[in-house]
Parts: C-alpha cells; structure tokens; sequence
C-alpha cells in the first residue's frame, strides 16, 4: 500500500494550457512537498506545504486537509515546464518522506 | 553558498569492488538523507541521519552504510558492489521543525553509478 499516489502517470500537453498534477495521501501525514526533476537533471524542491495554497510564479500548490489531497498546477505551460513532478508526504514527527511514483509531464509547443 | 555538494557525478565499479559516494552540505541542516532512484520505482530512502553522531536506516539499506562524524558531511559507503545497486544515488538535507517533520529538501545534483 503507497501512502502516496499521485495521478496522472504521464501527461502531455500543449504549450499554454492549464495544468493540474494531483496528489492523494494517507493518514499521518503532515505535510506535503512538492518536487521537480528535469530529465536527466537533479531534483528541485518546489513547495512544502500543510495546509492553504502556494503560488511561485506559475506554479501553484493547493492542499486540503480534510479530503488529503494535493493538486499542483502550472498556468500557461511552456515546454521548459517539461519534467517530472513528483509530491512527498512528511510524516509527523517521523525523519522521512514517503514518495509518490511521479508525474512525468511533457509540453509540446 | 554551494548547497548541497556530491562526488563523483559518474562512477563505474565491478562487482565486489566498494567506494564511498561523498555528500557534503553547508547550509547547517541537521538532517541528511540518501536516495537511489531507479526506473518506474521512485525515491528510495537509503540511509539518513537526524544530526552528528546518529544515523538509521531507510527502506533499502542492506549493502550501504553511513556514518555522520559532522554535522557538514555524510558519506554513503558501498561495502561489496553488486549489479543490484546500478542506481542514480541522491543525497539531501533539510532542517525540521518540532512537531513537524522534514522541512523544505535540498538535493544535490546525483552520483550515477554504474556496477558491472
């Protein structure tokens, strides 16, 4: 059982659409992080979040609680937003993230 | 400040040969972390450490031990090499806050390492 799942597994879009990337976690997690990762590239922290919404340029993060669920969006995609996208649970009061399988995102132009 | 640093970028071992994968941070994060990350299986935590002197283990430690003598440097050690361990290998840190586990992740930039 993951305790995070993300969806979808792969996206492709076309440059200047409205994307949406969701998370899904379980009990006990506190927090949720999001992550970027560029082909064959490292791996960027984008947002940490437990609780409201996020916005870094256009990106933006949303969590709720309740339903524990976690949506990142990205407005008018550009092919440079081509990456993976993946969200990670902290768990209260543990030393570890739990990790989704990730969001692999392609933007044609 | 550099972040946080990796060495080597690639490296090519035979089986049975062991290596140490350098991480070093100067950010001052009590927390440090290693992650191999393989096809279609995500992020794998291998070891981490929540300070100088303490270390546990993660989901995949068997074959990797760590050892925290600073609170700058955390260094991954391959005991005997074995094709299985042919991963892409991330180290990170990060502080936390009291009550709420891990805060924002700094990764360094991955050790790709190759066992024949």
């Amino acid at each position: 059982k993951n305790e995070v799942e993300q969806s979808p597994q792969n996206l492709t879009a076309q440059e200047g659409e409205f994307i949406t990337i969701n998370c899904s976690y379980s009990v006990g997690i506190s927090a949720l992080h999001w992550l970027q990762q560029h082909p064959g590239g490292g791996i960027v922290s984008l947002f940490m979040l437990s609780s409201g919404k996020k916005k870094h340029g256009r990106l933006i993060a949303t969590i709720n609680i309740q339903e524990k669920h976690s949506s990142l969006h990205i407005t008018a995609s550009h092919p440079r937003d081509s990456a993976v996208y993946i969200c990670a649970g902290s768990m209260r009061g543990a030393q570890k993230l739990v990790f989704g399988q990730g969001t692999r995102l392609t933007i044609n132009p | 400040n550099a972040g946080v640093t990796q060495t080597p970028k690639f490296q090519v071992l035979k089986t049975g040969q062991s290596m140490t994968l350098q991480c070093a941070q100067d950010m001052n994060h009590e927390y440090m972390s290693w992650y191999r990350q393989d096809p279609g299986m995500g992020l794998r935590l291998i070891h981490y450490s929540v300070g100088a002197g303490i270390t546990d283990q993660g989901e995949v430690p068997n074959g990797y031990n760590v050892s925290r003598s600073t609170t700058e440097d955390f260094p991954l050690r391959l005991l005997s090499a074995a094709p299985s361990q042919t991963s892409v290998y991330f180290c990170a840190s990060s502080y936390t806050l009291p009550g709420q586990g891990i805060h924002e992740q700094y990764f360094g930039p991955g050790t790709r390492l190759t066992v024949t």
